[in-house]
């Protein structure tokens, strides 16, 4: 099983429609992030979380939200699907006391299409 | 604001034709740069951290180096294996919550 993962892995959808991405991860780390990837385009940052009291907004966070269920788990939700948020989007995380703290563990993406 | 900028977009190389991918980049300080390569459908998967100018690292036939302004992942001798999207990405001196600035990425074909 993977590390990091992601559910649903394809999802397509209607303007206006609630969507919830969740990521769920297994190697016990407390830093998790979630990710957009657009086609041109570098991995853009959308929320981070530190532990699960502690969310922080990335560069491109509105019209998104996330949740913090636990340490293992970090949701992503878009509150009412707009079609440019049609995109591949990443969930990770991180252990900054071992290795690189630029290290990220990636899921293998929800890509998500809203018409 | 912190920028990375990656060239070319795309290659093309036959087996065994040894290439360079070019990374540059601006921030205020650098904390660390860091290679990444994604495959099709795949989330992408860490290969190096360079931390000061004229750091090397080597991994198989990859090896990523250092400047002030710009880092480059060459490869040598390429297997149709090493296609794939390799992606920079920079860590910014004032930032130690693992918050990161990617580039576009390269995307590498890798033919027999």
């Amino acid at each position: 099983d993977a590390d990091v993962t992601q559910t649903p892995r394809n999802r397509i959808t209607k303007t206006g429609k609630r969507i919830m991405l969740e990521c769920s991860q297994t190697k016990g780390h407390d830093r998790m992030y979630w990710y957009r990837q657009d086609p041109g385009l570098g991995l853009q940052l959308i929320y981070y979380s530190f532990d699960v009291k502690d969310i922080n907004k990335g560069e491109i966070s509105d019209g998104y939200s996330v949740s913090r269920q636990a340490q293992a788990k970090f949701s992503l939700s878009l509150e009412s699907a707009i079609p440019n948020q049609t995109a591949l989007y990443f969930c990770a995380t991180s252990d900054p006391t071992s290795g690189s703290p630029g290290e990220l563990f990636f899921g293998e993406g929800s890509r998500l299409t809203v018409l | 604001e912190d920028q990375v900028t990656q060239s070319p977009e795309a290659l093309r190389l036959q087996e065994g034709e040894s290439s360079s991918l070019n990374c540059s980049y601006t921030v205020s300080g650098l904390r660390g740069l860091f290679w990444y390569r994604q495959d099709p459908g795949k989330g992408p998967e860490f290969l190096f951290t360079l931390y000061s100018a004229g750091e090397e690292k080597e991994k198989e036939r990859l090896k990523a180096t250092l400047t002030k302004k710009e880092s480059f992942l060459h490869i040598t001798a390429p297997k149709p294996e090493d296609s794939a999207t390799y992606l920079c990405a920079v860590q910014d001196l004032t930032d130690s919550w693992g918050k990161l600035q990617f580039g576009a990425g390269t995307q590498v074909v890798v033919t027999p």
